[in-house]
C-alpha cells in the first residue's frame, strides 16, 4: 500500500520569505501523480499544485513550486514570497496510475503559519 | 461554476440518531468521493463513485455507514446509528476524467462538521 509522510507537523515563516515543506512517499509503481492541497482555517481543501511522475520538469504555479525527486521518492513544496494568506494546513497526496483507481492517499499535513 | 456543494455545514446530533450528509458535485463531473477528516487519522477516503456506481467502498468503517448516488448531481452519506467516534469533518469531492487522460484533479466541497454527543 502507498504511504505519504510529512515529517514537519508545524512550520512558521516570516512574510515575504521562502519556506519549503517536505513530503516523502512509498510506492512500488513507476507512474503516479502527486498533489499539494491547502486547507485554510475555513476548512476548504484547495489544490495548490500537481505533478505527474513521468514528467521530469518540476511543476510551478506562480509562487508555488515543487522539487520532485523520483528516485528519492520526495516531493517538497516551496512557497516563495510568503503571504499572510498562505497560513494553512498543507497536505501532500499521492494517486496511483494503476487499475483506473482514483484514490488519493494523504499525508498527515503540515501546519504553516506566516508571521507578519 | 458553484463548485462542490455540501449540506449541512454543521451538524450536531445525539448518539444513536441517524445522520444524513448531502453532496452536489460539480456539474459534468463523473467521479464523486467521500472523505472523513479527524485529528487522529487525518484524511481518509470512505467511498467513491464513477458515473453513479460505487467503485471502492473499502474505506467505509462499518455497516453503520452507507452512501448512495441516485443521480449524477446528488449523493448522500448516511450514518445510522451515529456514535461519538463518528465526530469528524466529512468532505465530498468530485472530478472529471477526460478521455485519454490518466487522472484528474479532485475538487473538494467545504465539508460538513459532524458532532455526535
Amino acid at each position: 500500500a502507498q504511504t505519504v509522510t510529512q515529517s514537519q507537523p508545524e512550520m512558521s515563516v516570516q512574510e515575504a520569505e521562502t519556506v519549503t515543506l517536505s513530503c516523502t512517499y512509498d510506492t512500488s509503481e513507476s507512474n503516479y501523480y502527486l498533489f499539494w492541497y491547502k486547507q485554510p482555517p475555513s476548512r476548504q481543501m484547495i489544490l495548490v499544485i500537481r505533478q505527474e511522475a513521468y514528467k521530469q520538469q518540476n511543476a510551478t504555479e506562480n509562487r508555488f513550486s515543487v522539487n520532485f525527486q523520483k528516485a528519492a521518492k520526495s516531493f517538497s513544496l516551496k512557497i516563495s514570497d510568503s503571504q499572510l494568506g498562505d497560513t494553512a494546513m498543507y497536505f501532500c497526496a499521492f494517486m496511483t496510475d494503476q487499475g483506473g483507481s482514483e484514490k488519493l492517499v494523504f499525508g498527515k499535513g503540515t501546519k504553516l503559519t506566516v508571521n507578519p | 461554476d458553484a463548485g462542490v456543494i455540501q449540506s449541512p455545514r454543521h451538524e450536531v446530533t445525539e448518539m444513536g440518531q441517524e445522520v444524513t450528509l448531502r453532496c452536489k458535485p460539480i456539474s459534468g463531473h463523473d467521479y464523486l468521493f467521500w472523505y472523513r477528516q479527524t485529528m487522529m487519522r487525518g484524511l481518509e477516503l470512505l467511498i467513491y463513485f464513477n458515473n453513479n456506481v460505487p467503485i471502492d467502498d473499502s474505506g467505509m468503517p462499518e455497516d453503520r455507514f452507507s452512501a448512495k448516488m441516485p443521480n449524477a448531481s446528488f449523493s448522500t452519506l448516511k450514518i445510522q446509528p451515529s456514535e461519538p467516534r463518528d465526530s469528524a469533518v466529512y468532505f465530498c469531492a468530485s472530478s472529471l476524467l477526460l478521455a485519454g487522460a490518466l487522472t484528474d484533479t479532485q475538487y473538494f466541497g467545504p465539508g460538513t462538521r459532524l458532532t455526535v454527543l
